[in-house]
């Protein structure tokens, strides 16, 4: 059974640092990771996507894959108050086949 | 560009009815996907519609019904509603035919069951 795991939190940082959310995934074949932010009472929103090994930038946002470990990462720079929010990973097989969920970790940036 | 749409937004019923909801895909994507996501977890597959058909499905129960319309746009239908199924339901799309996989998101629509 493919199962994402994510710590709840909350995750307390201070304006202006660096946030570091963390997922580890149990299925070897799964192919395509996403990190949604998800804001309270609303509806998940895709910030980064990642197929590959490595590094991959936007803007504030940086996640990391390591496929050996099993293992995505998201960094927020530059953390801001309005970055408060639930964020979720997910993982699929590639294609359209459907997401597998974390249940998510609560980030709080304190100004 | 038009995003993912969902109606109705919020919704009340009584154990053992019946409902629907209604999805429209975000503008060029063809493939529609359900999600249940109940309170302080991440959101968990129903099933997902592409071409009219049902392609594939998550572990949930045959109480829960769909259909693709030729204009892309889905509904989700549970019948005999439980208690358990209080939950936000979503929708997200993506498109095979441009091989854009990324699914996004609509608002969701809050169902409570009483």
């Amino acid at each position: 059974q493919k199962e994402v795991e994510q710590n709840s939190g909350p995750l307390s940082v201070p304006e202006g640092a660096i946030a570091s959310l963390n997922c580890t995934y149990s299925d070897r074949g799964s192919q395509s990771f996403f990190w949604y932010r998800q804001y309270s009472g609303k509806s998940p929103e895709l910030i980064m996507f990642i197929y590959s090994n490595g590094d991959k930038e936007d803007g504030r946002f940086t996640a990391q894959l390591n496929k050996a470990s099993q293992y995505v990462s998201l960094l927020i720079r530059d953390s801001q108050p309005s970055d408060s929010a639930t964020y979720l990973c997910a993982v699929n097989w590639g294609g359209n086949t459907p997401l597998v969920f974390g249940k998510g970790t609560r980030l709080s940036v304190i100004a | 560009d038009a995003g993912v749409t969902q109606s109705p937004t919020h919704l009340i019923k009584t154990r053992g009815q019946q409902v629907t909801l209604r999805c429209s895909p975000k503008s060029g994507h063809d493939t529609v996907s359900w999600y249940q996501q109940a309170l302080g977890q991440g959101p968990q597959f129903i099933f997902q519609y592409y071409e009219e058909e049902e392609r594939q499905r998550g572990n949930f129960p045959d109480r829960f019904s769909g259909h693709q319309f030729p204009n892309y746009s889905s509904e989700l239908n549970v019948n005999a509603l439980l208690l358990g199924d209080s939950a936000l339901y979503l929708c997200a799309s993506s498109s095979r035919v441009s091989f854009s996989y990324e699914q996004y998101f609509g608002p969701g629509t809050r169902l409570t069951v009483t």
